[in-house]
């Protein structure tokens, strides 16, 4: 137990679903990102908040759309997804510290993602 | 830009000792180590900070020179439970809270 969590764990969704994935964190962190995973690759970064602000989309393709209402919640809306969207979708969040101090992200278990 | 790790993977013993490697072709403000076991989530094991300020774990250190742009994770007297894949993680600018993570290194120790 991280103190992320993550829901639903599986989805499966058509291409022109859409769906979201939920993340909530009761750690008092002011950070919150999304990361995705594929088989066999990197840890992918998509999306960065701090204190509810997006300051990094890295460069995540429109039908991925985040949002995040306040410091504990972070969702990712998904539609017309592709096949090469399938992974696991992590969320993590971090204190969010003062420049150069770094801060450990605390993960949640992910989000199996498949599209078929 | 991926930092690059190396090895790609790695098979120990039990008791033997391990070295993994991350560089990184921009400049480093912090470093971070996790684990991943399969099919669970990272898990956090070292910090390290410009200036040498180091956290982290117990039984696992880490280097960072800051100067080359490497950071190195030294695993020693490996145990079974310490089988995953070890990703590092860099801040690409200083307070930016984008971390992107290397091309991750698979550890397995046998009995």
């Amino acid at each position: 137990e991280t103190g992320v969590t993550q829901t639903p764990r599986h989805l499966v969704m058509g291409m022109t679903n859409k769906k979201s994935l939920k993340c909530e964190q009761h750690l008092g962190h002011n950070a919150m990102y999304w990361y995705k995973q594929s088989a066999k690759k990197p840890l992918e970064l998509m999306f960065v908040y701090n204190f509810k602000e997006q300051t990094e989309n890295n460069s995540v393709p429109s039908r991925f759309s985040p949002e995040c209402p306040n410091s504990s919640h972070l969702f990712l809306h998904l539609h017309t997804l592709q096949p090469e969207d399938s992974a696991l979708y992590l969320c993590a969040s971090s204190r969010g510290l003062a420049a150069g101090a770094g801060g450990e992200l605390f993960f949640g278990e992910g989000s199996r993602l498949t599209v078929l | 830009q991926q930092p690059v790790q190396s090895p790609q993977a790695v098979i120990l013993r039990e008791g033997e000792d391990a070295v993994i490697n991350c560089s990184s072709s921009k400049a480093l403000y912090s470093v971070h180590w996790y684990r991943q076991k399969h099919g669970e989530a990272p898990v956090f094991l070292m910090i390290l900070l410009k200036g040498g300020e180091q956290k982290g774990h117990e039984k696992i250190s880490a280097s960072f020179n800051e100067k080359k742009q490497q950071s190195s994770l030294y695993l020693t007297a490996s145990q079974l439970s310490y089988s995953g894949t070890y990703f590092c993680g860099t801040e690409q600018g200083s307070g930016t809270y984008k971390y992107i993570f290397g091309t991750g290194t698979r550890l397995k120790v046998l009995a």
